[in-house]
């Protein structure tokens, strides 16, 4: 099975910074199968990023993804209130299972 | 509208039984993998399985086999999760989630409300 982390575990940052979240698989990805998720407090996830770089729609273009291989990144360009909240990666080259990171909760400083 | 409608939060005591659901509209149903994703309290998404409601092939994390059972009724719509005897630790917020996949996506991209399930005695 492919294990994922991410770092930071959590962070805290405040309005207008910048923001990257790590992922690391444990074997390589091919790029289409790694997609990102953000989860709002009470809320059921939401797809925010697939296929490594895509945005779903909706989701506002401060969030961009990239990587390859077994490194990954999401990055925030520009933090607004309504991103505070925890981002999982997730991939489905490989499985069941198709396995989630461990998350990374985004606080506000 | 494309959604997942799951049912309503459950309390049940240890070794008792349960079985949740996830009812899909606004898409041909069949035609999409539906997973299980847990989330125990305070902590991340945990992929449990998931079943192709077209013709009922279940696939399971290693982790979970044997401990729950995912079912469908594709005449209704509707995937089942299935326990058959709680413990105190399957509480937790279960979630289904549609696999979107194709040339260049696969990624679950509509979620159920979550369901959740509670079991104390």
């Amino acid at each position: 099975d492919i294990q994922l982390t991410q770092s930071p575990s959590s962070l805290s940052a405040s309005v207008g910074d910048r923001v990257i979240i790590t992922c690391r698989a444990s074997q390589s990805i091919r790029s289409s199968y790694l997609n990102w998720y953000q989860q709002k407090p009470g809320r059921a996830p939401k797809l925010l990023i697939y296929s490594t770089f895509a945005l779903q729609s909706g989701v506002p273009s401060r969030f961009s993804g990239s990587g390859s291989g077994t490194d990954f990144t999401l990055t925030i360009s520009s933090l607004q209130p309504e991103d505070f909240a925890s981002y999982y990666c997730q991939q489905s080259d490989s499985g069941p299972p198709f396995t989630f990171g461990p998350g990374t909760k985004v606080e506000i400083k | 509208e494309v959604q997942l409608v799951q049912s309503g939060a459950e309390v049940k005591k240890p070794g008792e039984s349960l079985k949740i659901s996830c009812t899909g509209s606004g898409y041909r149903f069949i035609n999409n993998w539906i997973a299980w994703v847990r989330q125990m309290p305070g902590k991340g998404l945990e992929w449990m399985g998931i079943i192709y409601p077209g013709d009922s092939d279940a696939r399971y994390s290693p982790s979970l086999q044997g401990q729950v059972t995912i079912s469908a009724d594709k005449s209704r719509n509707i995937v089942y999760l299935h326990w058959g005897s709680l413990k105190a630790s399957d509480t937790a917020i279960y979630y289904c989630a549609r696999r979107h996949s194709g040339a260049s996506i696969d990624a679950f991209d509509i979620w159920g409300q979550g369901t959740m399930v509670t079991v104390s005695s």
